[in-house]
């Protein structure tokens, strides 16, 4: 198996423009994670999904930020505006069963500037 | 509420020596699951071990070994004769069954640095 994919790997934009990062999510893993790790927060659940209907979202820090998963195999997770504060290392997540272990995409670096 | 505790924040060892990283969680449910984590200088999250509050026998993968004990709450990880290649974050996890909380709250993490 492919893993969790994640793109892009980098991704260095200006404050003020829309990012989006993208997700493929082990095939058969009804449930898919996103995470922020920062140096000051750690690890943050963003939002997750299960059976591509979003279950909590209640760690999303803003409405400029917004996840989708419009089908089993691919999640999006859409910052607008971005700001600087929103640098940080994003990552996806998928697995089996909720308490099931969650395998971790590579990870998307977002820098704003 | 489930949280985990990882106190030590950094630790420094010579090549072949062993070293413990501590994890300490707390939780209210009866069935729970505990992880650990590995994140390696090159940033991904590698999964190490995934263990259910059941099954109190310890376990060991190589260098690795893991102990759990209910009675201390702690699911400690030890590597014996350390190599430069273990060098990196180590995060503990905790899920519990029957959370309506966070599916899976993660330690600080441990950063863990091996010296030739």
């Amino acid at each position: 198996d492919a893993g969790v994919i994640q793109s892009p790997r980098h991704e260095v934009t200006e404050m003020g423009q829309e990012v989006t990062l993208r997700c493929k999510p082990i095939s058969g893993h009804d449930y898919l994670f996103w995470y922020r790790q920062t140096m000051m927060r750690g690890l943050e659940l963003l939002i997750y999904f299960n059976n591509n209907v979003p279950i909590d979202d209640s760690g999303m820090p803003e409405d400029r930020f917004s996840a989708k998963m419009p089908n089993a195999s691919f999640s999006t997770l859409k910052i607008q505006p971005s700001e600087p504060r929103d640098s940080a290392v994003y990552f996806c997540a998928s697995s089996f069963e909720l308490q099931e272990t969650q395998y971790f995409g590579p990870g998307t670096r977002l820098l704003v500037l | 509420a489930q949280k985990v505790t990882q106190a030590q924040t950094e630790i420094s060892v010579v090549e072949k020596e062993d070293v413990t990283l501590d994890c300490v969680y707390e939780t209210r449910d009866t069935t729970y699951y505990l992880f650990w984590y590995k994140q390696p200088p090159s940033g991904e999250l590698v999964f190490l071990i995934r263990r259910n509050s059941f099954d109190e026998q310890n376990e060991i993968s190589g260098r690795y070994s893991w102990n759990f004990q209910k009675s201390t709450s702690s699911f400690n990880f030890t590597i014996t004769a350390s190599q430069v290649v273990d060098s990196a974050v180590y995060f503990c996890a905790l899920s519990e069954r029957n959370s309506g909380n966070t599916p899976l709250v993660f330690g600080k993490g441990t950063r863990l640095s091996v010296i030739a």
